[in-house]
């Protein structure tokens, strides 16, 4: 079956990048028509779309975001990381990784259980 | 950018059918997701490509888009539906980036 985990620090400061992984199972990033997405929920607040990656290197990032994030796949460990640089404590969020299944309209099946970052100085 | 609007609270009786909408400029042309996110949980996909199924996901939720509006139709509402439920569609822009909707509190009275 699909698995996903978030790892990553639970407290990073203002300024600094942050750097999550996701480790996943059950399914190759490799192959065709499969994404690994990024998405967060800031404490009580609702979900916020950040950024998607498919087996063929075909990245998306939301807008607003776009010059903060960076996703990459290291196929070799089955894993997923995404950065965000110059953290504030607005990016206080649960983070949550997510598989999916296709590329055309983005939807997702399986979701890890999400990491809670929070920015402080 | 593309904004997707849902009512923040709706209350249902046992029993009855709730219809929770999603709002959007010509969101009919686009395929839209459904996922029920219980408190402390990660979200689950409940309805995908406007009226799909996952497996394990009950009949009593269905879906529907047309115009500017997607519904989410839970029938026979349970207790155990009681959830924030977001709206999701892909593609908004040249971006090609996703977008999720501010969410709805169902309640079961």
């Amino acid at each position: 079956q699909i698995t996903l985990k978030e790892s990553g620090p639970t407290l990073v400061k203002p300024t600094q990048t942050l750097t999550l992984t996701c480790t996943f199972s059950g399914f190759s990033v490799n192959s065709s028509g499969v994404g690994v997405g990024w998405i967060r929920q800031p404490p009580g607040k609702a979900l916020e779309w950040l950024a998607l990656i498919y087996w063929n290197n075909y990245k998306r990032y939301s807008p607003s975001l776009k010059s903060r994030l960076s996703i990459t796949e290291d196929t070799s460990n089955d894993q997923v990381v995404l950065t965000m640089a110059n953290m504030d404590p607005v990016d206080t969020a649960t983070y949550y990784c997510a598989h999916s299944s296709d590329i055309l309209t983005g939807y997702f099946d399986f979701w890890g259980q999400g990491t809670l970052v929070t920015v402080s100085s | 950018s593309y904004v997707l609007t849902q009512p923040p609270s709706l209350s249902v009786a046992p029993g009855q059918t709730a219809r929770i909408t999603c709002g959007g400029y010509k969101i009919g042309i686009k395929s839209v997701h459904w996922y029920q996110q219980k408190p402390g949980q990660a979200p689950v996909l409940v309805v995908y490509y406007d009226t799909d199924r996952p497996s394990g996901i009950p009949e009593r939720f269905s879906g529907s888009n047309s115009g500017n509006t997607a519904t989410l139709a839970i029938s026979r509402v349970e207790a155990g539906d009681e959830a924030d439920y977001y709206c999701q569609v892909w593609g908004v822009s040249s971006d090609h980036e996703g977008v999720f909707g501010g969410g709805t509190k169902l309640t079961v009275l």
